[in-house]
């Protein structure tokens, strides 16, 4: 039983574009998530997160939205950039501080 | 935020044979974990590396598979035993102080010949 998915295993985007990465959850105990980027070869490094009281977090070109009615969260990544090509992983938690589940990740393409 | 090393980055066994794997921190931290990332696959969490006490396993994870051992805040270690090709996989541990996000080692490749 998959509690946290992102139903698109890969997305192409051109340079300069918006990038959206979708993650849907089941779990109505989830209360914090946060979103990964991993690499080849390093571990996933953290991204940005959001608190189910908010409804957007931003941090640079990196917003995150929560839709907590509909369980499902957001990543927008404008402008996108070919550095940003990587895999990004959805993950959720009943709260900060607590073992993490991970979607199955999606693969982004930037190109120039 | 914490710096992790894990080691070995990557590693070929013999079927049959274990491998440990450390991690170690450049701080105390109150929570350190173990992932597995089979090939094409997401972050499944085997266990939660307890200070002093045995490990917490996850559902589908036994200790007699995969003995962890955290003597101390900023160290711990996963043994992966009896080596079989299913085993072909990334490892990673990351850790948690306080309410900070959750924190990767770089993981370790292992291959089973």
């Amino acid at each position: 039983d998959q509690q946290v998915k992102q139903n698109s295993p890969s997305l192409s985007v051109q340079e300069g574009r918006i990038s959206i990465l979708n993650c849907d959850y089941t779990n109505s105990m989830f209360d914090y998530f946060l979103w990964y980027k991993k690499y080849p070869a390093e571990g996933p490094t953290f991204l940005i997160s959001i608190s189910s009281i908010k409804d957007k977090n931003e941090d640079g070109r990196f917003t995150v939205f929560l839709n907590k009615s509909a369980k499902h969260l957001s990543l927008h990544i404008v402008p996108s950039q070919p550095g940003d090509s990587a895999v990004y992983f959805c993950a959720a938690s009943p709260n900060a501080g607590n073992m993490l589940t991970f979607g199955g990740g999606t693969r982004l393409m930037v190109k120039p | 935020s914490a710096v992790i090393s894990q080691k070995p980055s990557r590693d070929i066994c013999q079927r049959g044979t274990s491998l440990t794997i450390q991690c170690q921190v450049d701080s105390q931290v109150t929570m350190m974990f173990w992932y597995r990332q089979q090939p094409g696959q997401s972050l499944t969490l085997i266990a939660t590396a307890n200070q002093g006490s045995e490990a917490t396993y996850e559902s589908g994870f036994v200790i007699d598979k995969f003995p962890i051992s955290r003597p101390n805040l900023t160290f711990s270690t996963l043994t992966v035993s009896n080596l079989s090709p299913e085993d072909s996989s990334i490892y990673l541990c990351s850790v948690l102080h306080g309410n900070q996000p959750q924190h990767f080692g770089d993981g370790t490749r292992l291959s089973i010949l």
